[in-house]
Formats: C-alpha cells, structure tokens, sequence
C-alpha cells in the first residue's frame, strides 16, 4: 500500500495567516492527489483534485500544487469556516489511502 | 442536491456481522461507484471498498475475507457487511459517492458518518 504522510498533524493560526500543509508519497504517484476539508460530525469535503484542481464551489483562497511524491495545500487567507482537518488522499493504486489528516485549529 | 444517509445498528457484538445500509438521494445513481471509507478512533481514513450497478465489488485486500458489498438500484441504496467484528472495527463509517475526472478517483459526496462500537 502507498503510505500517505502529512506535516504538520496540526498547526494553530490566525484568520488572515496564510497556512501550508504537506502531503508525501511514499512513492510516486504522478498528481493522482486529492485533498479534503472535514469538520466534525460532518463527511469530508472535497477541494481539490488531481493535486492542483480545485473542485467546483470550493473558494479560490485554497490552492494545491506538486507532482510525484511532495505535494502542499495551501490557504491564501485563513477564514473562520476553514479550522478543521485536511485530509490527504491518493488514487494512483488500489487501495485508496489517506494521510493522517492536518488539524487547523485557531490562535 | 445530493444526499448520502448512513443507517445501522451502533453497536455490534464481537465475533457477529456489522452491517450497514446508506440511502442515496442522487440523480444518475448508476452511474458512480459506490464506496465505503472508515476511521477508526485516532487513526487515518480506511477506503474499505466499493460497488457499481452490476453488483460488482473492490475490496480493500486487508479485508477482503470478511466484506460483502451489495446494491439495489431500485432503491438507490447499497450495503456493507463485515463478518466476524472485532475492537479493530470500531469506528466511524461513511459512505461516499465515487468517480473519475480525467483519470483521477474523487469523492465527491459523503454521508456524515455513522459511529459502530464493537463490543460486549
């Protein structure tokens, strides 16, 4: 199975900062990278596919870039709605897997 | 607007069947592939497997020997069995509604999760 690995596993920040997460690979998996946005009590939310496509709906503030094994979400300008956990999860092979998740909580 | 509902027992004994129903409110419900993600308490999202229309299933080869997924089209609805629950099994399943875009696998839709204790 690809091992999925996320840094930080949470990270604390202010609405305005700007906040990266890093997704690695444990080998490559071309940009076959989603990424995904999970409150609690709720099921995750897509916002970005194919490492750098943002989902439709999903604001603009969140961005993806990377290829191969080193992948980073990043939010532009951190808002009140985005303190949750950010999941990364790869479909290059079978079985799907996720990392251990990112969890953005508030400064 | 799409809808996925968990439904099932919260609790299962050990050694019994854990079994789950979601209830999908879709357009086009045979055209996706119909999938099962779990996590466990303080551990990452396990994508269990998924069906399609014809009853055909993909299992996640670390459970394989004990899942069954079924599909009843005509209720846009879909199921899982896990035989043979243990502790290991606690957790929050959801199901999720799967496609491809240009080759890559998303899920763009999710029930929000339905916590199943095993236990005595």
């Amino acid at each position: 199975d690809i091992q999925m690995t996320q840094s930080p596993s949470s990270l604390s920040a202010s609405v305005g900062d700007i906040v990266t997460i890093t997704c690695r690979a444990s080998q490559s998996i071309a940009t076959y990278l989603n990424w995904y946005q999970h409150r609690p009590g709720k099921g995750p939310n897509l916002l970005i596919y194919g490492a750098s496509t943002l989902h439709r709906g999903v604001p603009s503030r969140f961005s993806g870039s990377g290829s191969g094994t080193e992948f980073t979400l990043t939010i532009s300008s951190l808002q009140p709605e985005d303190f949750a956990t950010y999941y990364c999860q790869q479909s290059y092979s079978t079985p799907v897997t996720f990392g251990l998740g990112t969890k953005v909580e508030i400064k | 607007q799409v809808q996925l509902q968990e439904s099932g027992p919260g609790l299962v004994k050990p050694s019994e069947t854990l079994s789950l129903t979601c209830a999908a409110s879709t357009d086009s419900f045979n055209t996706y592939y119909w999938t099962w993600i779990r996590q466990p308490p303080g551990k990452a999202l396990e994508w269990i497997g998924f069906v399609y229309k014809t009853g055909n299933a993909n299992y996640n080869p670390s459970l394989q020997s004990r899942v069954a997924m079924s599909i009843d089209t005509s209720k846009n609805q879909f199921s899982l069995n896990l035989s043979s629950a243990t502790s290991a099994d606690t957790a929050v399943y959801y199901c999720a509604r799967a496609h491809t875009i240009f080759g890559v696998v998303i899920y763009d839709h999710w029930g929000q999760g339905a916590l199943v204790t095993v236990s005595s």
